[in-house]
């Protein structure tokens, strides 16, 4: 299984657009890459996923290079309520590898 | 409301004593997996379930067993609790997975245990 490395903490002011890179040196050809928010007190929460290249949805910018080795997660301007812990996660749908996680606060 | 239940979300109990903690799901998913998180290790895989009868180990089963009779319950067992399974745990389940069909997990809120 693919390990993952994160920062272990990040600081930002609100409106910066924050990016947060994982490393997945061993990625294996059938894992994705997922990121999840984790608030204290509750579950993971979804928020990207992506296989290579670019992906953005309404939330968050996944960037994949061709690697595949590592991904960024792009927060654009972020706000008080994005203070939490960022989880990257490499897995190919049965046996999932959590990354160490990134404390992101954001302050005003 | 879609959403993964687990009970208890807190128990104190004491080392050897048997305890199950309950997770369901109400969206027809057949993934289910259960999650060990402890400080500085983020979260690890215990076990996961790909269909009803259908289990296998992820990265530390050792001292924990799970069944899935049904495909909305998949409860955690612990038939003789230790010191080191202090930890919270979490349920997640998502619709079907597998090579090239990678699904995202819907957790649950959480079961704090502490073993005495």
């Amino acid at each position: 299984l693919a390990k993952t490395t994160q920062p272990i903490s990040m600081d930002s002011y609100e409106g910066q657009e924050v990016n947060i890179t994982c490393s997945h040196n061993n990625i294996a050809t059938n894992d994705y890459i997922t990121w999840y928010q984790q608030f204290p007190s509750q579950g993971p929460r979804f928020i990207i996923q992506g296989y290579k290249t670019k992906v953005t949805n309404e939330v968050a910018s996944l960037f994949i290079p061709a690697d595949r080795k590592s991904s960024t997660l792009s927060l654009p301007r972020v706000s008080l309520s994005d203070t939490a812990v960022y989880y990257c996660l490499v897995g190919d749908g049965q046996n999932f590898v959590f990354g160490p996680g990134t404390r992101l606060s954001v302050l005003p | 409301e879609a959403q993964v239940t687990q009970n208890p979300r807190y128990l104190i109990t004491v080392t050897g004593k048997k305890l199950t903690v309950t997770c369901s799901q109400n969206m027809n998913h057949e993934y289910m997996s259960w999650y060990r998180q402890d400080p500085g290790l983020g979260l690890r895989q215990i076990y996961y379930s790909m269909n009803v009868e259908v289990t296998d180990k992820g990265d530390v089963p050792e001292g924990y067993k799970v069944s899935r009779k049904e495909k909305r319950n998949f409860p955690l067992i612990l038939e003789s609790p230790s010191p080191n399974q202090t930890s919270l745990y979490f349920c997640a389940s998502s619709p079907r997975t597998g090579r090239y069909s990678n699904q995202p997990q819907h957790f649950g809120d959480g079961t704090r245990l502490s073993i005495l």
